[in-house]
């Protein structure tokens, strides 16, 4: 039961750095999802994608990129390195709203990524 | 702005009181209202409520919400030790015409259980 698996789990950057934090997920999700949590404080979205080769902008876009090649993945790209940056990285993925229904859809969390930037 | 407050932010009780937490929403195009149990790492799903009045339950825990009065609470009956976590309210908005969702989270009710 592998779920939501993302890597590394811990990364320590230098200021202008540039990585990727990679997530995959073998639910075969439609819609991913990167949150980052600040300390004492709930996730934000940073971005989403509804499927492969869709994505768009969340709540706290600026300094990430993403990409969604394939139903599976959907790495997380930070450009230059900041500070305020500093955070804990949160990858999900969920099934498509159910047609007709006025419900939600679990949202299924993976571990984290502990990421500081000095 | 889509907004989900929690209350309180921190509570102390010990093992075997029962423990009530509250969040409160103000969020366009509403879909569910979902509870989540932090402790180190990721959060745990608990609860994902979309009609009002009725009441989830799994074990000590259960959760009802007020679509009118746009709150929901969480009860923990005779809490235990392992019952310390972050408690995470989020409210699920529609993204996009897909149906994807976006979580509104709260800032979370830390809570901690002493023997």
């Amino acid at each position: 039961n592998a779920g939501v698996t993302q890597t590394p789990k811990f990364r320590i950057l230098k200021i202008g750095q540039s990585m990727t934090l990679q997530c995959t997920q073998d639910m075969n999700h439609n819609y991913m999802y990167w949150y980052r949590q600040d300390p004492g404080m709930g996730l934000k979205l940073i971005y989403y994608s509804v499927g492969a080769g869709i994505t768009d902008k969340g709540e706290v876009p600026n300094g990430y990129n993403v990409s969604r090649s394939t139903t599976e993945d959907f790495p997380l790209r930070l450009e230059l390195a900041a500070p305020s940056q500093t955070s804990v990285y949160f990858c999900a993925s969920s099934y498509p709203e159910q047609h007709g229904r006025s419900s939600g859809n679990t949202i299924y969390f993976g571990e984290g990524s502990w990421l500081t930037v000095v | 702005e889509d907004k989900v407050v929690q209350s309180p932010l921190s509570l102390v009780v010990h093992e075997g009181d029962t423990v009530t937490l509250n969040c409160s929403y103000e969020v366009t195009n509403f879909r569910s209202l979902l509870w989540y149990k932090q402790e180190k790492k990721a959060p745990t799903f608990l609860f994902m409520l979309t009609s009002s009045g009725i009441e989830k339950k799994s074990g000590r825990l259960s959760s009802i919400l007020d679509k009118k009065e746009l709150f929901s609470i969480l009860n923990i009956t005779a809490t235990q030790t392992g019952d310390s976590a972050i408690y995470l309210c989020a409210v699920g908005t529609l993204l996009s015409l897909q149906g994807a969702q976006k979580l509104v989270f709260g800032q979370g009710t830390r809570l901690t259980i002493n023997p």
